[in-house]
């Protein structure tokens, strides 16, 4: 069936590191990818989006492209805050209407 | 616009008793979505609605869980009776086109 794995975490970075967050999938057809953000104590936050190959998801300074080729949607990020302490849960879905299937969630922490 | 809106945003209840979560989605949004997120399972969808319509209620674990979707306005999901393992966070999301989804805050069930 169809899944998202994300690398695991917590993934422990300092302020202004360089941030990969990997996620690959497994789909039939053409998916859509998504990055979801969830802060403590809060719901999840759409945080970028592609539908179709070889597009670039951006925000906030957070970007990832939809590779089919390798079937990844790798979030990064070239310099991160502390205030990006969250869990990032990418996440595919078929179709229109359809569920969003998850990964499992990364944690990331940054450090002052 | 306010966002999703959820209550209670925490409930503590004993096992047996009969707990209803609630949902306010979007104004205009035509689909809406329940999840349940644990540390052991991750996130789940339990059922979505279309136009006020029970699409795909595959993801609900047993006859105990049942949700109505009365109106474009309002949505429940109740657990009669309750037990301990249904203890998780209550995620309510709607969503306009029916891919990207807006996640309100949940609601933390507590069953002793």
């Amino acid at each position: 069936g169809d899944s998202v794995t994300q690398m695991e975490g917590p993934v422990t970075l300092s302020e202004e590191a360089f941030l990969t967050i990997n996620c690959t999938y497994t789909a039939t057809g053409y998916p859509s990818l998504f990055w979801y953000v969830q802060y403590p104590g809060e719901g999840l936050q759409l945080l970028l989006k592609a539908t179709k190959a070889d597009d670039k998801g951006s925000n906030k300074g957070f970007e990832a492209t939809y590779r089919k080729e390798t079937t990844s949607f790798h979030l990064e990020k070239g310099s991160v805050q502390v205030s990006d302490s969250a869990v990032y849960f990418c996440a595919l879905s078929k179709y229109q209407g359809g569920k969003l299937i998850f990964g499992q969630g990364t944690e990331l922490s940054v450090k002052p | 616009d306010a966002g999703v809106i959820q209550s209670p945003r925490h409930e503590v209840t004993e096992m047996g008793q009969e707990v209803t979560l609630r949902c306010k989605p979007i104004s205009g949004h035509d689909y809406l979505f329940w999840y349940r997120q644990t540390m052991m399972r991750g996130l789940e969808l339990l059922i979505y609605f279309n136009n006020n319509v029970p699409i795909d209620d595959s993801g609900m674990p047993e006859d105990r869980f049942s949700a109505k979707m009365p109106n474009a306005s309002f949505s429940t999901l109740k657990i009669q009776p309750s037990e301990p393992r249904d203890s998780a966070v209550y995620f309510c999301a709607s969503s306009l086109d029916g891919y990207e989804q807006y996640f309100g805050p949940g609601t933390r069930l507590t069953v002793t």
